[in-house]
């Protein structure tokens, strides 16, 4: 237990979905981010919230939308996804600019 | 961003030491760091180093930084069944967008019986 939770662990969704992943941290941070892990690619950066303020969106496509509406939950708003946005997608949560704490994540498969 | 580099595979057998390796780019990392995933997990923060260090220690786990080299290594003393995991380096810095973790490809440990 890292003190991050996500929810669900497992989706599976059509293309013409919409769908929301759930981030809760209880360790006291001001800092969230999402990552998208496939496989045989490095950890993808996808947002950052500092103090629930989006820093960072690495270009990231419009049918991805994070929201971040206090500094103990982050979610991501999924719409019309492609089969290859099937991922694992994981939550961090970090005290500004320290260490990173994981989620254990959320096995994502698009139809 | 550019790559941090580790091998993919290393394979051991149980009660031996595991050395895992990782070359870093940001010489202005301030600090790196292993992360361990399991099968169907997330990410554990095993154990970093402060980049002004160049040795941490803590319980099995050994931690090299040579900074002139930007090469990092975990090793694990006493390998169980237990560590077969993916083994991920990552560097840490601060940027004009914040603070970012730029993250290898994880390196799949197997210990063998």
């Amino acid at each position: 237990e890292t003190g991050v939770t996500q929810t669900p662990r497992h989706l599976v969704m059509g293309m013409t979905n919409k769908k929301s992943l759930k981030c809760e941290q209880h360790l006291g941070h001001n800092a969230m981010y999402w990552y998208k892990q496939s496989a045989k690619k490095p950890l993808e950066l996808m947002f950052v919230y500092s103090l629930e303020e989006r820093v960072e969106n690495n270009s990231v496509p419009s049918r991805f939308s994070p929201e971040c509406p206090n500094s103990s939950h982050l979610f991501l708003h999924l719409h019309t996804l492609q089969p290859e946005d099937s991922a694992l997608y994981l939550c961090a949560s970090s005290r500004a600019s320290d260490t990173q704490y994981f989620g254990p994540g959320t096995r994502l498969t698009v139809l | 961003g550019e790559d941090v580099e580790q091998s993919l595979f290393l394979s051991v057998r149980e009660g031996d030491s595991s050395v895992i390796n990782c070359t870093y780019t940001d010489s202005s990392s301030t600090y790196l760091y292993w992360y361990k995933q399991e099968p169907g997990a997330g990410l554990q923060l095993l154990t970093y180093i402060f980049s002004n260090m160049d040795m941490k220690q803590d319980q099995r786990l050994t931690v090299l930084l040579n900074k002139k080299d930007k090469h990092l290594s975990l090793r694990i003393a006493d390998t169980q069944t237990g560590d077969s995991a993916i083994y991920f380096c990552a560097e840490g810095a601060n940027s004009n967008s914040g603070y970012a973790l730029n993250f290898g490809k994880g390196t799949s440990l197997l210990v063998t019986p």
